[in-house]
């Protein structure tokens, strides 16, 4: 399967806990994107990497998330001391710079629910 | 800001019926996309409209871009149960750059009843 993957699909955590999601792009795309989605809402902007460089994080980013792709291939997006309020589906997707064309290549997310 | 206003929110239709759903904006846009979202997975592009007045089709599925350019709708005719999903339009932001980020609508909900 050469599509974005996600892990893990689904995580339960306790509130005040650390949490880390990874996301594996298309291989040969360049850019990558982190959304939130929560229930009957469409996808939010999180951050997004050209290569190993994020150049964007939207102010939905709050200081207890980060994210990285440190050799511009895997990302991965942690949430620190987690919140109820930050229980949702988090999206990896992926896209070619030259496209541009507004597709995106989403994975299948990974849901957290916090206790 | 920039947000995209989809109806309905929800269909529950009949199987063979055809469906109707559109999306408006505040801000004139330059590309309007609609995906579909499938239960436990990420949304996929269905299709994607780049000038203004276009009328586009994938199959069963006619998108159009409106003359405004603050508009869209998508159609979808005979609906078959597979049909069932979330659909939501999207646009690329406006100020961002070359990043190619979107903002999505709310979505609109579709149920088929076979």
């Amino acid at each position: 399967d050469t599509g974005v993957s996600q892990d893990p699909r689904h995580k339960i955590t306790k509130r005040g806990q650390n949490v880390t999601f990874r996301c594996d792009p298309i291989s040969e795309h360049n850019r990558l994107y982190w959304y939130r989605q929560t229930l009957g809402q469409g996808p939010e902007f999180l951050t997004y990497f050209q290569n190993e460089a994020q150049l964007e994080k939207s102010r939905l980013l709050s200081d207890r998330f980060s994210a990285e792709r440190p050799k511009g291939s895997f990302s991965t997006l942690e949430i620190q001391r987690t919140e109820q309020g930050d229980s949702a589906m988090y999206l990896c997707a992926s896209s070619f710079k030259r496209a541009n064309t507004g597709e995106l290549f989403f994975g299948e997310g990974s849901r957290l629910t916090v206790l | 800001g920039q947000q995209l206003n989809q109806s309905p929110q929800s269909m529950f239709i009949q199987e063979g019926e055809d469906v109707s759903m559109n999306c408006t904006s505040s801000s004139i846009f330059n590309t309007w996309l609609w995906y579909k979202q499938d239960p436990g997975e990420g949304p996929v592009l269905l299709i994607a409209l780049y000038k203004a007045g276009e009328l586009t089709s994938n199959g069963r599925l006619t998108a159009q871009f409106g003359i405004t350019r603050k508009d869209s709708f998508l159609n979808i005719s005979a609906s078959i149960p597979s049909d069932v999903g979330i659909y939501f339009c999207a646009e690329i932001l406006h100020g961002s750059g070359n990043t190619g980020k979107l903002i999505f609508g709310q979505g609109t909900t579709l149920q088929v009843k076979p």
